[in-house]
């Protein structure tokens, strides 16, 4: 059963142009949200991330909107560079539960082109 | 943010030997640390779980006696690969959270694991 969903394995967009990736959960006591950018044979690293009471949190070029009625989140990439290409994973917790394990989706592939 | 490293980066081995992969915070103290494992075109896979001076907690279905955890302090976990197998081959990836992170995660760089 996957509680983290990332619908989109890949999505291309023009450099300059705004990033959509998109992320559904359905474990309603998910209440932390996180994404990560992974390169090949890398670690991911951390972005951005929005707990539960709020439904946005922006931080430069990335915006993260959550929409807990729809048990839905979002990332903005905003203006696209050709180096945010990347796979994105989105991620969540339960931060009632025990150390804070997060639970992955399977990522999105984000090209960038010149 | 935090820092993480690991180590080694890479390592090819034989069959039935043991592997010992190192993971280390490196500007925080890090009260728990998780080890996760990718197979290709997939998501993160948690393996386990360890806060420092414990027992690691093991994920179904993964045998706590092949992959051995140790998080003896607060800046350094160990995952041993015991008679590593080729199935075993993978990259291996550390995070840790604590102090002031309790509530992400930072990662390590990783470690690609060949079994030959």
């Amino acid at each position: 059963d996957q509680q983290v969903k990332q619908n989109s394995p890949s999505l291309s967009v023009q450099e300059g142009r705004i990033s959509i990736l998109n992320c559904d959960y359905t474990n309603s006591m998910f209440d932390y949200f996180l994404w990560y950018k992974k390169y090949p044979a890398e670690g991911p690293t951390f972005l951005i991330s929005i707990s539960s009471i709020k439904d946005k949190n922006e931080d430069g070029r990335f915006t993260v909107f959550l929409n807990k009625s729809a048990k839905h989140l979002s990332l903005h990439i905003v203006p696209s560079q050709p180096g945010d290409s990347a796979v994105y994973f989105c991620a969540a917790s339960d931060s009632g539960g025990s150390n804070y394990k997060l639970t992955f989706g399977k990522g999105t592939l984000l090209t960038v082109n010149p | 943010g935090a820092v993480v490293s690991q180590h080694p980066s890479r390592v090819i081995c034989k069959s039935g030997t043991s592997v010992k992969i190192e993971c280390r915070s490196l500007d925080f103290q890090a009260t728990t640390m998780f080890w996760y494992r990718q197979f290709p075109k997939k998501s993160l896979m948690l393996m386990a779980t360890s806060n420092e001076g414990s027992k690691a907690t093991y994920e179904q279905g993964v045998e706590k006696d092949k992959f051995l955890i140790n998080h003896a302090s607060l800046t350094l976990s160990t995952l041993t690969v015991t008679s590593a197998h080729p199935e075993d081959s993978s990259f291996y990836i550390c995070s840790a959270s604590g102090g002031a992170y309790y509530n992400e995660q930072f990662f390590g760089p990783g470690t690609r694991l060949t079994v030959l």
